[in-house]
């Protein structure tokens, strides 16, 4: 059961180049999201989708894209990386079964920009 | 908006010491709470939640009572071990929010020596 996987597990850009995280969940799940993780600020939310074809704002969207074309996977973009962007970005999804069904996390994409 | 504040680390303890980490809470309505765990080089794991006004989540011997009247969400322990070594974080999901979107605290680092 592989639940929430992301790809790749690090990578290292220059700045201005592009690239696109992978995000794919196997258990059936309607929304996902895509956080950043920063040391002493927790998860900020950066962009969401409530279903196939949808993406949300988060907090901190400005500088990413998203895309939803298939339920099981969310593809976070960078378009011209910055250094401010050196995270780690961890996806997420979760049922809608109920507003209090728990988000399931990938293990994390190290992303550092130079 | 929402957020959610919680005690600064690292806290490092001896095995079979008394873990508290404390989590208070500023949201509208009545929101639903959560504590997630990141073990190193992971993604983040629902530990515990709670839905409701003195509700007591637990699991894997921590416990969290949801009180309202203090706006506190605290996480406890009564004997950790050096593999509760970990990152926590509070959440919480307002009653208002779409796509079960959660807010996150800083997260607080807690390191178990033998």
């Amino acid at each position: 059961n592989a639940g929430v996987t992301q790809t790749p597990k690090f990578r290292v850009l220059k700045t201005g180049q592009s690239m696109t995280l992978l995000c794919a969940q196997d258990m059936n799940h309607e929304y996902m999201y895509w956080y950043r993780q920063d040391p002493g600020m927790g998860l900020r939310l950066i962009h969401y989708s409530v279903g196939e074809g949808t993406t949300a704002k988060g907090e901190v969207p400005d500088g990413y894209n998203v895309s939803r074309l298939k339920k099981q996977n969310f593809l976070l973009g960078l378009e011209s990386a910055a250094p401010s962007q050196t995270s780690v970005y961890f996806c997420a999804s979760s049922s809608t079964g109920g507003y209090n069904q728990p988000q399931h996390f990938g293990d994390g994409t190290r992303l550092s920009i130079l | 908006g929402n957020s959610v504040t919680q005690m600064e680390g690292p806290v490092t303890l001896s095995e079979e010491a008394f873990l508290t980490i404390n989590c208070t809470y500023t949201a509208t309505g009545y929101p639903s709470l959560f504590w997630y765990v990141q073990y190193p080089g992971e993604g983040l794991q629902l530990l515990l939640k709670a839905t409701k006004a003195d509700d007591k989540g637990s699991n894997k011997g921590f416990e969290a009572t949801y009180r309202k009247e203090t706006t506190s969400f605290h996480l406890e322990k009564g004997s950790v071990q050096v593999s509760d070594s970990a990152v926590y974080f509070c959440a919480l999901r307002g009653s208002e929010a779409a796509g079960n979107k959660l807010t996150f605290g800083g997260g607080t680092r807690v390191l178990v020596k033998p």
